[in-house]
């Protein structure tokens, strides 16, 4: 089966970076997802990484190295509007129709 | 576009009584799919489809019954409520040829509690 970790919680100062980590155990997999959800709402897709290496797209990257199962989002240049929680993702090549698995989340709370 | 649409947004049920979560996506993609989301558990996918007439089932399916005679609507119905069915439920879809197959989109969700 699958199994993405995550740290549950994380906190950051408003400005700040902030990183954070994704271990996972698959077989197979095509790619590491981002999602973030903010309370009382939907989760949205953040970033993607097909291939191992950095991925950038405004104040958020994201990272891949398969050879260490391990990824993470960094956040820079911290709002108060990235209170929220962010959820890496897998699409496998175990079922037939690569679902998508998440991990448990890390609930990301900015302070001023 | 609207996207991904999901009825009712809350709902409070009492054990035993069955309902249909309603899910409809204007994108026209193939595949589409149920999430429940409970505390510290993450997104769990309870069942998919990836096109009309073909569904298969996810990490967490009992309980639940889906269809799919349309690309568009996928509802997903339960069948006698349970108090461990209280949760949130996400309806999903995505692509599943060409470019952005990893992006999923979400329902707004269905917050559903059960008595």
């Amino acid at each position: 089966g699958q199994s993405l970790e995550q740290p549950s919680e994380v906190t950051a100062v408003e400005g700040a970076i902030v990183q954070i980590n994704c271990t996972y155990q698959t077989s197979g997999f095509y790619g590491l997802s981002w999602y973030q959800q903010h309370d009382g709402g939907a989760p949205t897709f953040l970033s993607y990484n097909a291939l191992d290496g950095l991925e950038e797209t405004g104040r958020f990257s994201s990272f891949l190295s398969r050879s260490d199962s391990y990824g993470y989002l960094l956040l820079q240049e911290l709002q108060m509007k990235d209170s929220a929680s962010y959820f890496c993702a897998v699409r496998s090549y175990q079922t037939g129709a690569n679902n998508l698995f998440f991990g448990t989340g890390t609930r990301l709370t900015v302070i001023p | 576009n609207a996207g991904v649409t999901q009825t009712p947004k809350f709902q409070v049920l009492k054990t035993g009584q069955s309902m249909t979560l309603q899910c409809a996506q204007d994108m026209n993609h193939e595949y589409m799919s149920w999430y429940r989301q409970d505390p510290g558990m993450g997104l769990r996918l309870i069942h998919y489809s990836v096109g009309a007439g073909i569904t298969d089932q996810g990490e967490v399916p009992n309980g639940y019954n889906v269809s799919r005679s349309t690309t568009e609507d996928f509802p997903l119905r339960l069948l006698s409520a349970a108090p461990s069915q209280t949760s949130v439920y996400f309806c999903a879809s995505r692509r599943t040829s060409g470019h952005s197959t990893d992006t999923q989109y979400f329902g707004p969700g269905t917050r559903l509690t059960v008595l």
